[in-house]
């Protein structure tokens, strides 16, 4: 069974503030995600690394940077946190689909709610 | 420009009747769609898929529908239960990493 955690469910910060959001997979999937969620947004992608110190922008990178130092483990960081960053902030991870496969699934963790005073 | 709508905010189902919720999407690369259910302060959950050459795909109560020629898929719950009750979300795929995520429907069942 796949599991994605994320360090915390439920996360109070000050703007300008420094704030890390951290993600643990147990699947050993060489893909991992970071998403923001917002009413009538949907979910947007703000960074994808493909692997071990690889990483791309998403659809909204800006304000947001991340890490990934090990395979299991892909950080979010938010250099000065702005009360437009206040969203759930979802994180998951997938292994590439092979060529001719018919779908792959991406796994997401519970979530963090993040808000920015 | 939205690749993928979900065109309804809200739906609101007795319960044992049936559950219909929509998608469209405009890019034709897409060649596989998923579905995911979730829960208030939860990650989403998936919940079923289909590839692009499939125009229907089952699993229990669940059956996802794909009409590749008007670009739409849906998603029939039969018959629903107040479990049931999440944000659906439609997504789509093609042969990058990205899924695109439409905006969510509210399902409510009602007992």
């Amino acid at each position: 069974d796949v599991k994605v955690t994320q360090s915390s469910r439920y996360l109070v910060k000050r703007t300008g503030e420094k704030v890390f959001l951290e993600c643990v997979q147990d699947m050993d999937h060489e893909n991992m995600f970071w998403y923001r969620q917002d009413p009538g947004l949907g979910l947007r992608l703000i960074y994808f690394s493909y692997d071990v110190k690889m990483k791309e922008k998403g659809d909204i990178p800006e304000g947001y940077s991340v890490s990934r130092e090990k395979k299991e483990r892909f950080s979010l960081i938010l250099e000065s946190a702005s009360t437009n960053q206040t969203s759930m902030y979802l994180c998951a991870s997938r292994t590439p689909r092979l060529a001719g496969e018919g779908t792959d699934t991406q796994y997401f963790g519970p979530g963090t709610r993040l808000t920015v005073l | 420009d939205q690749q993928v709508k979900q065109n309804s905010p809200s739906l609101s189902v007795q319960e044992g009747r049936i559950s219909i919720l929509n998608c469209d999407y405009t890019n034709s690369m897409f060649d596989y769609f998923l579905w995911y259910k979730k829960y208030p302060a939860e990650g989403p959950t998936f919940l079923i898929s289909i590839s692009s050459i499939k125009d229907k795909n089952e699993d229990g109560r669940f059956t996802v529908f794909l009409n590749k020629s008007a670009k739409h898929l849906s998603l029939h719950i039969v018959p629903s239960q107040p479990g049931d009750s999440a944000v659906y979300f439609c997504a789509a795929g093609d042969s990058s990493y990205k899924l695109i995520f439409g905006s969510g429907t509210r399902l409510l069942v009602r007992p």
